[in-house]
């Protein structure tokens, strides 16, 4: 089957714009994770979903980042008020079970903030 | 101090060789242990995981943990060209959140 996709692949934005990513897991996968990956850094956790519930979201760097996932499939990564500092690719991935290991990740979303 | 270090490289190694990755870890609780790869632009894959003290091998790859000294490597036997890219170290977190702490990883030039 298909996996894990993200959209957009792209996006710029003005400093002060909302933008929301949105990350569709591979069916049936039960756990999803949103990291944070700058250039020449390796990825950083932000928040991670088993099902619908939100179990960990320590990796939030501000109470601009909001993730939710209210059916249990798709996610969706919103960042209030761009600053240039979230700049960066924003990946998801997911699994299918609880554990963490076998994470197949999404193409990611390259974030441009101006 | 960070939780998983990693060189940064660049580690450059002429085809046919043998590239040596390192990783160190601090939380001496933890249990399991990743490699990945990622390309440039790409997103990161799995290719190796090790959860015992001693060697794991897949194909030219071998994977060795030692958990009294906190370290994990990576070997890759008869490296290629297209082994080039960013190898990642990630620890999975020794308490009940699940979370993967990652390293910066180190990046691999094969040489022809």
């Amino acid at each position: 089957g298909a996996g894990v996709s993200q959209s957009p692949r792209y996006k710029v934005a003005k400093r002060g714009q909302d933008v929301a990513l949105r990350c569709d897991p591979i069916s049936g996968h039960v756990s999803l994770f949103w990291y944070q990956q700058a250039l020449g850094q390796g990825p950083e956790f932000l928040t991670y979903f088993q099902n619908e519930a939100q179990l960990d979201k320590s990796g939030l760097p501000s109470d601009r980042f909001f993730a939710e996932r209210p059916e249990g499939s798709v996610s969706t990564l919103k960042i209030q008020r761009t600053q240039q500092e979230d700049s960066a690719v924003y990946l998801c991935a997911s699994t299918p079970s609880p554990k963490p290991e076998t994470q197949y990740f999404g193409p990611g979303t390259r974030l441009l903030v101006l | 101090q960070k939780e998983v270090e990693q060189n940064s490289g660049p580690l450059s190694v002429p085809e046919g060789a043998i590239a040596s990755l390192n990783c160190t870890y601090s939380d001496r609780g933890s249990q399991s242990f990743f490699w990945y790869r990622q390309y440039s632009g790409k997103s990161p894959e799995l290719i190796m995981s090790i959860y015992s003290n001693g060697d794991k091998e897949d194909g030219r790859f071998t994977a060795q943990l030692n958990k009294a000294s906190q370290y994990v490597s990576l070997l890759i036997r008869d490296s290629q060209p297209s082994d080039s890219a960013t190898y990642l170290c990630a620890v999975l977190n020794a308490g009940n959140n699940r979370k993967l702490i990652w390293g910066l990883g180190t990046s691999l030039a094969v040489n022809p």
